[in-house]
């Protein structure tokens, strides 16, 4: 067990709705990063936020924004899903950020279908 | 180009065999680190073993270990003594000093282990 819990598991949503993934990180970890798994393949980087503020961004539009709030939650939301959206959505946590040898904690992920 | 290539989409082991999946990475980095992660059919990503890009030693735990060859960047997790619930999915990540504090996963790597 990581300690990183994410809600909801699974989720089914439609074309152009939008979509709102939490995540609870370990006590103490400051930093959360979200990833999305398309069928198939690895996990992709979103972006990462530390002490509350974004801390870095993969090559993902502005429609998929977060939120991290100082009790150690964390929010993903996507606007205007599209069927590519699909995917499964993990979080990991981990205690400080700009630290190469850091572990990143993964939660079970949520299964986003968008039909 | 690929950060981290995992060439083997697909390995079959007999049970209490050990086995060997590949793992290459590019960067220019100096200072990086090297994970893998286990991966089962229920989604969460588990922490299995990490390798600085200045560890002489190469890393082990328990029934892990991680075959480190600097110089022709690759990072091979080794299982030994394979059991039935080491069937999943294993990734290989990389995590740089530079850039945006992310893992970059490979494609992973399908462990089926045979009784």
């Amino acid at each position: 067990e990581t300690g990183v819990t994410q809600s909801p598991t699974h989720l089914i949503k439609t074309r152009g709705q939008q979509v709102t993934l939490r995540c609870s990180s370990q006590s103490g970890h400051n930093t959360v990063s979200w990833y999305q798994q398309a069928l198939g393949q690895g996990p992709q980087f979103i972006f990462q936020y530390y002490r509350e503020e974004e801390n870095g961004r993969g090559n993902f539009p502005p429609r998929f924004s977060g939120l991290q709030f100082p009790n150690y939650s964390s929010e993903l939301n996507v606007n205007a899903l599209e069927l590519d959206d699909s995917a499964l959505y993990l979080c990991a946590s981990s205690v400080g950020t700009s630290v190469y040898q850091e572990t990143q904690y993964f939660g079970p992920g949520t299964r986003l279908l968008v039909l | 180009a690929q950060k981290i290539t995992q060439t083997q989409p697909g390995m079959f082991v007999q049970e209490k065999e050990a086995v060997t999946l590949d793992c290459t990475y590019d960067t220019s980095d100096q200072s990086y680190g090297l994970f893998w992660y286990k991966q089962p059919s229920s989604g969460e990503m588990i922490f299995l073993i990490y390798q600085g890009s200045y560890d002489e030693q190469n890393a082990t735990e328990g029934r892990y270990s991680l075959n480190f060859q600097k110089a022709r960047k690759s990072a091979n997790l080794v299982i030994s003594a394979s059991q039935l619930g080491d069937s999943a999915m294993y990734f290989c990540a990389m995590r740089e000093r530079t850039g945006a504090n992310n893992l970059f996963f490979g494609t992973g790597t399908r462990l089926t282990v045979i009784p």
